[in-house]
């Protein structure tokens, strides 16, 4: 693993379906985020953890949930999703949480029907 | 309420000269960002200001006037890689990022 990656790259789910995104970073960052970007709309935060066990709702936590078990992983599940949930799903990462630069995994392209 | 405006869309000439503006109203301010990120592809960092004044690096430059709740993203040289959207962001009071919409920029040959 270079960086931080996300998985799947994409997905089509039905309405009221359960689904985890993951995310992995090996760059032994201490924070780490979970963003959706929709058309004409800039990066809203979803959730954040400011280092392993802790987390915290951004914006627009409604509907979503993560858990930061470790370092490395920040998981972000979708419990029943509905269609307003399709959206480009990007996780990201930073050294620590007034770190300069935050660091962003490829995303996840979800469709909800 | 917060607030990053930014221009939808700007078009440029390849080799020339473009300013790209944003202005914001945020709870706090601890920083302004500008990233880049090309159709379908992830965010990449271009640049930080805390401080008044002009940050340089390469054929990129981002001023930041915080009394006037201000930025902007110089690019020069333009080049046809350059097309891309350029988002500004503010850091707040609670060092969560605030995004704009981004700005799409193209390059014309």
């Amino acid at each position: 693993i270079a960086g931080i990656t996300q998985a799947p790259t994409s997905q089509i789910l039905a309405a009221g379906r359960r689904m985890t995104l993951r995310c992995t970073q090996d760059m032994r960052h201490n924070a780490m985020y979970w963003y959706r970007q929709d058309l004409g709309l800039g990066l809203r935060l979803i959730h954040y953890s400011n280092t392993a066990g802790t987390t915290g709702k951004g914006e627009v936590p409604d509907g979503y949930s993560v858990s930061r078990a470790n370092t490395d992983d920040f998981p972000l599940t979708l419990a029943s999703a509905v269609p307003s949930q399709t959206s480009v799903y990007f996780c990201a990462s930073s050294l620590a949480i007034g770190s300069d630069e935050q660091f962003f995994g490829p995303g996840t392209r979800l469709t909800v029907l | 309420g917060q607030n990053i405006d930014q221009p939808t869309e700007m078009t440029a000439t390849e080799g020339a000269i473009v300013q790209i503006n944003c202005t914001y109203q945020t709870s706090g301010f601890n920083g302004l960002f500008w990233y880049q990120q090309h159709a379908g592809e992830a965010p990449t960092f271009l640049s930080y200001n805390v401080l008044d004044g002009l940050e340089e690096k390469g054929r990129f430059s981002s001023f930041l006037s915080r009394s006037k709740g201000y930025s902007y993203l110089l690019l020069k040289e333009l080049q046809m890689k350059d097309s891309a959207s350029y988002l500004c962001a503010v850091r707040d009071s609670n060092y969560q990022l605030i995004w704009g919409a981004g700005t799409k920029l193209i390059i014309k040959p």
